[in-house]
Parts: C-alpha cells; sequence; structure tokens
C-alpha cells in the first residue's frame, strides 16, 4: 500500500452544496488521481496531478475542480452537487508515469439528495 | 474511447481454472492493466503487461497479444476467496489506466 488515507469515508449532502473530498499519501509519489466508479461504468478518471500545483482533466471533469498545494493532498471539489454525482470516489497515487503499479485508497461513498 | 471490453460476469468452480478475457483498441497502447476488487474495497493491483506473452504470479497469470488488441487474466486453483471484480485497464501514452467495466467473478462451491 502506499499509504493512501480518504476523508471523509462516508457523505449524505443535499445538492447544491459545496462538498470537500480529500485524498492524503505519505509516500510522496508524484502522480496523484481522483475516479468515480458507478455501476454499469467502471472506475472513470475526474482529474488528475502530475505535480504540485500541476493538474489535468479527465474524462468527466465537468462539476468538480481539484487542487494540489502540497505532495501528499489532493483536493476533489464538488462545487454545486448534483445527484448525478452520487458515487464512489477514488483516489489513485503511482511514484512515476512509467512505473507499473497505481495504488488506491479506500474509497468515499458520496450521496447527493 | 478505448474500447475496452470485458464480459460482465462470470461463474467459476472452486478448484477449476478460470480465463477472463479483455480486448481494447490497439492504437497508442502502451500497456495493459488487471486489478482485483473486493466488494466495498479499493482496487489492488494484479498485473502489468507491455510486451507479448504470459506472464505468470504465483495462482494468477496475465497473457497479452498486441497485435490482436486481446489479454486474458487466467485464475488457476479457484477459491471462495477469488469471488470479486476483476478490472482490466488499457493505458495510452500519458500511462494513465482507462478502466473497462470490470468482470463479476463468483466462486461457488
Amino acid at each position: 500500500d502506499a499509504g493512501i488515507t480518504q476523508s471523509p469515508r462516508h457523505k449524505v449532502t443535499e445538492t447544491g452544496t459545496p462538498v470537500t473530498l480529500r485524498c492524503h499519501q505519505t509516500e510522496n509519489h508524484r502522480y496523484m488521481y481522483w475516479y468515480r466508479q458507478d455501476p454499469g461504468h467502471g472506475l472513470r478518471l475526474i482529474h488528475y496531478s502530475y505535480g504540485v500545483k500541476d493538474t489535468d482533466k479527465g474524462e468527466v471533469s465537468d462539476g468538480y475542480s481539484v487542487s494540489r498545494s502540497k505532495t501528499e493532498d489532493f483536493l476533489l471539489t464538488l462545487e454545486s452537487a448534483t445527484s448525478s454525482q452520487t458515487s464512489v470516489y477514488f483516489c489513485a497515487t503511482k511514484e512515476e508515469i512509467g512505473t507499473d503499479t497505481q495504488y488506491f485508497g479506500p474509497g468515499t461513498r458520496l450521496t447527493v439528495l | 474511447g478505448q474500447n475496452i471490453d470485458q464480459p460482465t460476469e462470470m461463474t467459476a468452480t472452486e478448484g477449476a481454472i478460470v480465463q477472463i478475457n479483455c480486448t481494447y483498441q490497439t492504437s497508442g497502447f502502451n500497456g495493459l492493466f488487471w486489478y482485483q476488487q473486493h466488494a466495498g474495497e479499493a482496487p489492488t493491483f494484479l498485473s502489468y503487461n507491455v510486451l507479448d506473452g504470459l506472464e505468470e504470479k504465483g495462482r494468477f497469470s496475465s497473457f497479452l497479444s498486441r497485435s490482436k488488441g486481446y489479454s486474458y487474466l487466467l485464475l488457476k486453483e479457484l477459491q471462495m476467496k477469488d469471488s470479486a471484480s476483476y478490472l482490466c485497464a488499457w493505458a495510452g501514452g500519458s500511462y494513465i489506466p482507462t478502466f473497462g467495466r470490470g468482470t463479476s467473478l463468483i466462486v461457488h462451491p
């Protein structure tokens, strides 16, 4: 494991409220990723980071923003949560770009009512 | 997309062998990952193939044919704990895995 923690692990919120999910890693991995996992869709990339303050969009980035001010922390923000953002969110890290192994955090289950 | 295709569900018997297939787009290919995910848990890395052929790791083996855009995960001596989803993921130039929808494997006694 790469010492990845996610907080909160579970959250219920209401439509229109802002939500921030945190991913914290202790392995000094350069690359960090946010995925969402929904039945019938598998894991889909939301945003990723290739260094402090360096981020890029993934396949399903609309409605999400990210920030990485320190190597160890990668934040995912839903500016105004919608019911379609109800999902399980996984953070992942990778040491370097060509390294084969991507490590996943335990996940955050988010419900937007 | 990367047109990653794998069966939705498979069933097998404890002690048997099962092969989970995955096909993908060959253009821009840089590697093929397999992950295991138990219900309610995070995916865990199983294998990464970038060259053609079979790689064996204990009871699990992974095969790749780059020209055919085809991979499979072979699980031998199945155990009940192998009941899980198996995720095939394609890596392109950025090396960021793009995941298929996963194959749910049910192992019964």
